[in-house]
């Protein structure tokens, strides 16, 4: 079935760090993948996503590159702020699940000053 | 601006009190989710309605249910709430179901059951 692996956090980073946060996936089909951030006691809100291999998803200097022949989506950032602090999530949706989320664990990121 | 909007915020209950979670979008979006997730944990997806067309998930607990009276209001029912259920539960909106569609949360019903 369809699944998706993200690294385990927490992870704890200085203010102006590089960021990377690790995912890969498994899929019968052709998903689409995306990433969620969830700041404290708040929903989640879509950072960025890609549809298609070689697909660059960016938003608010966060980019995540979907790699077909990895598996992988994993998101980076070049220098992170303190107001990056929350919960990442990665997911797929594709033809088999009819569109729904399929979602990693979560990665609890923490940036200090 | 058009969003998601759940209330309340918080709500508590009492074991085996029935309660009602509730969600409005002003998105238009064909398709309504219910998601349950706890604490450092991912959402969980409960059931779904693309238009009228009620989606449960296999596992979802037969405790939970849903009504969705238009296009812009889906409820949660809690029949009997149990400790278990205390959680945050989300709703979560899409245009359609397809792979590629954005779904657009609310904020969040944070429920504890006393």
């Amino acid at each position: 079935g369809n699944s998706v692996t993200q690294m385990e956090g927490p992870v704890t980073l200085s203010e102006e760090a590089f960021l990377t946060i690790n995912c890969t996936y498994t899929a019968t089909g052709y998903p689409s993948l995306f990433w969620y951030v969830q700041y404290p006691g708040e929903g989640l809100q879509l950072l960025l996503k890609a549809t298609k291999a070689d697909d660059k998803g960016s938003n608010k200097g966060f980019e995540a590159t979907y790699r077909k022949e990895t598996t992988s989506f994993h998101l980076e950032k070049g220098s992170v702020q303190v107001s990056d602090s929350a919960v990442y999530f990665c997911a797929l949706s594709d033809g088999g699940s009819q569109g729904n989320l399929i979602f990693g664990k979560g990665t609890k990121l923490s940036v200090k000053p | 601006d058009a969003m998601v909007i759940q209330n309340p915020r918080y709500q508590v209950t009492q074991f085996g009190k029935p309660v009602t979670l509730s969600c409005s979008q002003t998105l238009n979006h064909n398709v309504m989710y219910w998601y349950q997730q706890k604490s450092s944990q991912a959402p969980k997806l409960l059931f779904h309605y693309y238009d009228k067309d009620f989606n449960n998930e296999a596992d979802t607990p037969d405790n939970f249910q849903s009504r969705r009276p238009n296009t812009s209001f889906c409820f949660l029912d809690i029949r009997s709430p149990g400790l278990g259920d205390a959680a945050m539960y989300l709703c979560a909106t899409s245009r359609e179901k397809a792979r590629g569609e954005t779904q657009y949360f609310g904020p969040g019903t944070r429920l504890l059951v006393l």
